[in-house]
């Protein structure tokens, strides 16, 4: 299986700054990533697909880059709801895997 | 409203048996790919297995293949996650999401956007 590797594993940061988390892959996925937000004790939310595509009524502070086995997904002017844990996800091959998370904490 | 509903958590002995159900609502269910997510307590997202719009294709995490069977209803709206022989390291919410596939330059890309509430599901004796 294909293996997920995000960092940091946690960050603190305060409303209003910009945030940045990667994602590396343990092989080539070409673009097929997708990155999700879960908030404390809710669900997962789609915020982006296919590595930059972002899902519709996602805000635009929310970008996503990168092919191959490098992502990173950029969280600009952070607000409120946005302290939360991270998933990459590969849908390249099967099974899915995602990366361990990245939590984001306020400072 | 679009909305999944899962259902059919409990507690169950190690060795024993669930079935999971997650009812849809607001959409056209039988137009998507549906996906179990499990997440055990305080870690993170673990992908389970999905289906196809009419259950003809199949995919499961190597951990759960030969114990947990995904199917589908499409006239009851519902997506089931059949458990046997569940083991301690099954304990988990599991989440039912909706796969709205989007086409990319290299073929079909995961999009899952949207999910339920999760049910709990505890393995122990």
């Amino acid at each position: 299986a294909i293996q997920m590797t995000q960092s940091p594993s946690s960050l603190s940061a305060s409303v209003g700054d910009t945030v940045t988390i990667t994602c590396r892959a343990s092989q080539v996925i070409r673009n097929d990533l997708g990155w999700y937000r879960q908030r404390p004790g809710k669900a997962p939310e789609l915020l982006i697909y296919g590595a930059f595509s972002l899902q519709s009524e996602v805000p635009s502070r929310f970008s996503g880059s990168g092919s191959g086995t490098d992502f990173t997904l950029t969280i600009s002017s952070l607000q409120p709801e946005d302290f939360a844990t991270y998933y990459c996800l590969q849908d390249y091959n099967y099974p899915r895997t995602f990366g361990q998370g990245t939590k984001v904490e306020i400072k | 409203e679009v909305q999944l509903v899962e259902s059919g958590g409990g507690l169950v002995q190690p060795g024993g048996s669930l079935r999971l159900s997650c009812e849809a609502s607001g959409f056209t269910f039988s137009m998507f790919w549906m996906t179990w997510v499990r997440q055990a307590p305080g870690k993170g997202l673990e992908w389970v297995a999905n289906i196809n719009q009419d259950g003809s294709a199949k995919n499961y995490v190597d951990s759960v293949k030969g114990r947990i069977t995904i199917s589908r209803d499409n006239a009851r709206n519902s997506l089931y996650l059949q458990m046997n022989n569940l083991r301690d390291d099954d304990t988990a919410r599991y989440y039912c999401a909706r796969d709205d596939s989007r086409r990319g330059g290299s073929g079909w890309l995961d999009a899952f956007d949207i999910w339920g509430r999760g049910t709990v599901v505890t393995v122990s004796s």
